[in-house]
């Protein structure tokens, strides 16, 4: 069972927005802004797509957004495209754990 | 060009152990926080271990006492040292290395290797 919930698939229209949620506690996201979401697809490595909470690297789309309230952080895209089908995980900074992974959300584009 | 290659994986039996390593270059291995991840067969991402770049590190609870990370600074290489390993550990194994001033975000991330615990 992982730390951090996410759910286990999500999937939206070309064009359409989706969002995928990771639920953490007080000790962990909800103590700190540090939130990253990765995107791997099949047989590749992941790749960083968001990181403290709302924060893109340089040359990840602005159409990827990231939001946190409470013990919950959000990932946000924005205009799907049929190259956004990835699983998802979040990950957050635990200070007595260290680093926590969600279980990761298939996204399907429709 | 900044670049991880991870060796040492294969396949051992139940009680074993091996030592992963990861070839940093393109950065000094000793001036950033680098963590190992796995991802069992199917599964998501494990976080492992991290070592820090004054040199503490912590271990996942899952495989404390039985996994060391540790960087020899001259050879610029991570390793993971595996003891006791169990059928459970079986993943591939990335060394990844941390982004910017964030603590959990990775964003350098080798091709992994592949550890098989089984009898």
């Amino acid at each position: 069972q992982s730390a951090l919930t996410q759910p286990a698939s999500v999937s939206g229209s070309p064009g359409q927005s989706i969002t995928i949620s990771c639920t953490g506690t007080s000790s962990d996201i909800g103590d700190n802004n540090y939130v990253s979401w990765y995107q791997q697809h099949p047989g590749k490595v992941p790749k960083l797509m968001i990181y403290d909470v709302s924060n893109r690297p340089s040359g990840v789309s602005n159409r990827f957004s990231g939001s946190k309230s409470g013990n919950t952080a959000s990932l946000t895209i924005s205009g799907l495209q049929a190259e956004d089908e990835a699983d998802y995980y979040c990950s957050s900074y635990s200070s007595s754990r260290g680093v926590l992974f969600g279980g990761g959300t298939k996204l399907t584009v429709l | 060009e900044v670049q991880l290659v991870e060796s040492g994986g294969g396949l051992v039996q139940p009680g074993g152990s091996l030592r992963l390593s990861c070839a940093v270059s393109g950065f000094t291995v000793s001036s950033n926080y680098m963590s190992w991840v796995r991802q069992a067969p199917g599964k998501g991402l494990d976080w492992v271990s991290v070592i820090y770049s004054g040199g503490g590190t912590l271990h996942a609870d899952s495989v404390k006492g039985r996994f060391t990370i540790s960087r020899d600074n001259s050879k610029n290489t991570l390793y993971l040292q595996m003891n006791s390993l169990r059928p459970e550990d079986t993943a591939v194994y990335y060394c990844a290395k941390r982004y910017s001033n964030s603590p959990v975000s990775m964003d350098v991330w080798g091709k992994g290797t592949t550890v098989t615990v089984s009898s």
